[in-house]
């Protein structure tokens, strides 16, 4: 199963506006609202953050937001933080033969 | 509160068998599935296969299938991952996972080093 496609980094200053793509295929991202996306700092566990497409979990601030068009959904974080300085991955649920979760590559965000 | 928590790092020789453990705490075990991902060193997270504690169904990556063995015991609610040859490319964090179209909670995560 090949990875969703995000790009290896992004930055952005405090207080700015970024936004990660993720982009798979008409079997996964483009097929259900079922993608989620997770920040990981160093040597931590993932964190879930957005969930079926656009959904935050309780505790996660509302600077977080997902969408989706077609094949590519999009993690878009507003009034960048210091601590928002990490690497995201985007997953998306597939079928296409059976039950299969896919990650992409995951983008390192910097803060400058 | 929801936890799962981990089996500490292991290392070992190429050819050993391991099994590490994911005990769940804090809910219903056997009503959410568990699953476990990959992480090399370095790299990306790799989705590696699910188990329902409630009935013990198990689905597969195909990447992994034939590769691992995962499975539960609901009586300490625990989940597993076993292999029974490892090889230098195992070596990686395994991270257990809560869900199944999205993972609300991650265990702690377990180091497996394979070196000779």
């Amino acid at each position: 199963q090949s990875a969703l496609t995000q790009p290896a980094s992004v930055s952005g200053s405090p207080g700015q506006s970024i936004t990660i793509s993720c982009t798979g295929t008409s079997s996964d991202v483009g097929a259900y609202n079922y993608v989620s996306w997770y920040q990981q700092h160093p040597g931590k566990a993932p964190k879930l953050m957005i969930y079926e497409v656009s959904n935050r979990p309780s505790g996660v601030f509302n600077r977080f937001s997902g969408s989706k068009s077609g094949n590519t959904a999009s993690l878009t974080i507003s009034g960048l933080q210091a601590e928002d300085e990490a690497d995201y991955y985007c997953s998306s649920y597939t079928s296409s033969s059976t039950p299969n979760w896919v990650f992409g590559g995951g983008t390192k965000l910097t803060v400058l | 509160e929801v936890q799962l928590v981990q089996s500490g790092a292991e290392v070992k020789k190429p050819g050993e068998s391991l099994k590490i453990s994911c005990k769940g705490s804090g809910y219903s075990f056997t009503s959410y599935w568990i699953g476990w991902v990959r992480q090399m060193p370095g790299k990306g997270l790799e989705w590696m296969g699910i188990i329902y504690p409630g009935d013990s169904d198990t689905k597969y990556s195909p990447s992994f299938q034939g590769q691992v063995t995962i499975s539960a015991d609901r009586s300490i609610s625990t989940a597993y991952l076993q292999w029974s040859s490892l090889q230098a490319s195992d070596t990686a964090m395994y991270y257990c996972v809560r869900g199944w179209y999205y993972f609300d909670y991650w265990g702690q995560g377990t180091l497996v080093t394979v070196s000779s």
